[in-house]
């Protein structure tokens, strides 16, 4: 197993626009999070799955965003009519239990709205 | 809203000099507290865990958790340059269906030679 892989690594996409991210979790792991970075501040919590159930959704998540974690497997975040205020590093984390143990996160995706 | 509170630097320290990190958390029903180091345009990357009061040592770290005074900390002995990072202190804290991860701003360490 190679990590958390997340793709695509950049994308820069003109305002209004939509974009979807792809997180491939660590394969044993059942719980999957998505966060979003911006620069000088730390992780802030988008959502989580455990399996295939989104069990949690911070205010910070729009009507605009989407996420999806279809067959307990992959996750996606949808971003739609994006804004400049998007641009952030996202970031996907697996954990198995209730991730009392910590979480492994994938690269990000770094995602500039022009 | 459940806080986890970090200066946010920029530390500097010498070579070989012993770096210390700090946090506080709000939410005393906290059961895990985490150090994640992450390098300018990287992923944080989990460096220590601790999970009850005292110290717990890992090589060159040791991390120290008081949950009376919700504060946990993080020494980096002889320091080296390659520990130039932002240093993530993570409290996973209740949520609405069970414990989500809650990270402070990052405090910056510049380690110079």
């Amino acid at each position: 197993d190679t990590g958390v892989s997340q793709n695509p690594r950049h994308k820069i996409t003109k305002r209004g626009q939509n974009v979807t991210f792809r997180c491939d979790p660590i394969s044993e792991h059942n719980r999957l999070y998505w966060y979003r970075q911006t620069l000088g501040q730390g992780p802030e919590f988008l959502t989580y799955f455990q399996n295939e159930a989104q069990l949690e959704k911070s205010r910070l998540l729009s009507d605009r965003f989407s996420a999806e974690r279809p067959k307990g497997s992959f996750s996606t975040l949808e971003i739609q009519r994006t804004e400049q205020g998007d641009s952030a590093m996202y970031l996907c984390a697996s954990s198995s239990g209730q991730g009392l143990y910590g979480y492994t996160f994938g690269s990000g995706t770094r995602l500039t709205v022009v | 809203q459940k806080e986890v509170e970090q200066n946010s630097g920029p530390l500097s320290v010498p070579e070989g000099a012993i770096a210390s990190l700090n946090c506080t958390y709000s939410d005393r029903g906290s059961q895990s507290f985490f150090w994640y180091r992450q390098y300018s345009g990287k992923s944080p990357e989990l460096i220590m865990s601790i999970y009850s009061n005292g110290d717990k040592e890992d090589g060159r770290f040791t991390a120290q958790l008081n949950k009376a005074s919700q504060y946990v900390s993080l020494l980096i002995r002889d320091s080296q340059p390659s520990d130039s990072a932002t240093y993530l202190c993570a409290v996973n804290a209740r949520s609405n269906s069970g414990y989500a991860l809650n990270f402070g701003k990052g405090t910056s360490l510049l380690v110079t030679p």
